[in-house]
């Protein structure tokens, strides 16, 4: 089966560095992705991981460990706007079903 | 701006009426989805269309009645919905294949009231 471990919420004051974990596991591997949601909006794709290491976006980056099965996202200089859900999601290696975690609800404040 | 496009965006309808909820991508993906969102929940995949054939079905109640009527459209038919299907309907398309082509497109979704 597949599951995904993430933190219920987090806060952070803006201007600071705040880093998201995400542990899964999976019967294979697929890559690992990280969507934005803003409150009332559709979910955002923000970044693709299928490789160890880090890749940079930006403020934002993800890093990934594949024997680990645990991928963080990190984000700087935090802005009030970077208050979201961030949700961590894993496809399935057959087929087009891609498992969410629940979501880490970000709440950055003054 | 999204390349997935729904409508409508907010929807109320009673227990005994008969809706659908429409969505459009252009990117020519080749599978396209319906997920269900309750508040501070993740997505919950309800339906996917591969090739404009309908390759997953997650037990979703026959109230929901999916519908592909080509590879840029795609329907959900609402019938005899009960409250609790009150939530955040989200289409979304995906290319296919490995890889990145996982990467899942949302529309801006339509928020259902069943009252």
């Amino acid at each position: 089966g597949q599951n995904i471990d993430q933190p219920t919420e987090m806060t952070a004051t803006e201007g600071a560095i705040v880093q998201i974990n995400c542990t899964y596991q999976t019967s294979g591997f697929n890559g690992l992705f990280w969507y934005q949601q803003h409150a009332g909006e559709a979910p955002t794709f923000l970044s693709y991981n299928v490789l160890d290491g880090l890749e940079e976006k930006g403020r934002f980056s993800s890093f990934l460990s594949r024997s680990k099965g645990y991928s963080y996202l990190l984000l700087k200089e935090l802005q009030m706007k970077d208050s979201a859900s961030y949700l961590c999601a894993v496809p399935r290696v057959v087929g087009f079903k891609t498992i969410f975690g629940a979501g880490t609800r970000l709440f950055v404040k003054a | 701006d999204t390349e997935v496009t729904q409508t409508p965006k907010h929807l109320v309808m009673g227990m005994t009426n008969k809706k659908s909820l429409k969505c459009e991508q252009h990117m020519g993906h080749r599978a396209m989805y319906w997920y269900k969102q309750k508040a501070k929940k993740p997505p919950e995949l309800m339906f996917v269309y591969s090739y404009e054939k309908l390759s997953i079905n997650e037990s979703v109640p026959s109230r929901f009645s999916p519908e592909c009527p080509n590879s840029s459209l795609l329907n959900l038919h609402l019938h005899a919905l009960q409250p609790e299907d009150s939530a955040l309907y989200l289409c979304a398309s995906s290319a296919g294949g490995t890889d990145s082509g996982n990467t899942i497109y949302f529309g801006e979704g339509s928020w259902l009231t069943v009252v």
